[in-house]
């Protein structure tokens, strides 16, 4: 039990477009969930956390008009990243959480995004 | 300043060889720390989970170790397989604003050689 997914695994796009990442738990219902960003050979920075049914909150430095962030429903986020720039280029890792509470996140597979 | 540290950066061992890998943090109000095993493009898969209370918890042939008062953990790899090969990661939990906070150290990369 508790798998995430994630969709798509990889993506190439060109500089000026937007890019929508799904993330879905797909055996329990996540009310919390996470998104991450990972450039090579760093460790995982927290983007912002997002709430079902509610606005994300983002972390400091993390331009919220930029990564948009939508959880519609208990097992869906998304994030779009608006106006890709080749600097966007990285590795993105949403999590997952059953409660506010947390006690264990659940990580998707990642996305490899790669703006030219 | 919430950190984690851990050490070695890096660390090539021959398979079948023990290893231990080491995390310092100094993060507070403290909640749990974890260890994660990432393979590369992937996410990160949990190994352990401990509480301030826990000084040690296993995983099949993972083994951590806890020590809350000088804030240090290990990880100790037994036997190890050439699959271990990983990124190795130490997060720290702290409770803030509602939410269960993770504090990720920057990894220990493993290769297992045969």
């Amino acid at each position: 039990g508790a798998v995430v997914s994630q969709h798509p695994s990889r993506v190439i796009c060109k500089s000026g477009t937007s890019v929508k990442i799904e993330c879905r738990s797909l055996d329990f219902q996540a009310t919390t969930m996470f998104w991450y960003r990972q450039f090579p050979k760093q460790s995982l920075m927290l983007m912002a956390t997002s709430n079902e049914g509610s606005k994300a909150t983002y972390e400091q430095g993390v331009e919220k008009d930029k990564f948009l962030i939508n959880h519609a429903s208990l097992t869906l986020s998304t994030l779009t990243v608006t106006s890709a720039h080749p600097e966007d280029s990285s590795f993105y890792i949403c999590s997952a959480s059953r409660d506010r509470v947390i006690d264990e996140q659940f990580f998707g597979p990642g996305t490899r995004l790669t703006v030219l | 300043k919430n950190q984690v540290e851990q050490s070695p950066q890096s660390l090539i061992i021959l398979e079948g060889k023990n290893c231990t890998l080491q995390c310092n943090y100094t993060v507070s109000p403290f909640s749990n720390l974890r260890w994660y095993k990432q393979d590369t493009g992937r996410g990160p898969v949990s190994l352990t989970i401990m509480t301030f209370s826990e000084n040690t918890k296993s995983n099949g042939r993972y083994t951590a170790t806890l020590d809350a008062d000088t804030k240090q953990s290990s990880l100790h790899i037994t036997a190890s397989q050439l699959s271990d090969s990983a990124s190795y990661i130490c997060v720290v939990s702290l409770f803030s604003g509602g939410y269960n906070k993770l504090i990720f150290g920057a990894g220990t990369r493993l290769a297992v050689h045969p």
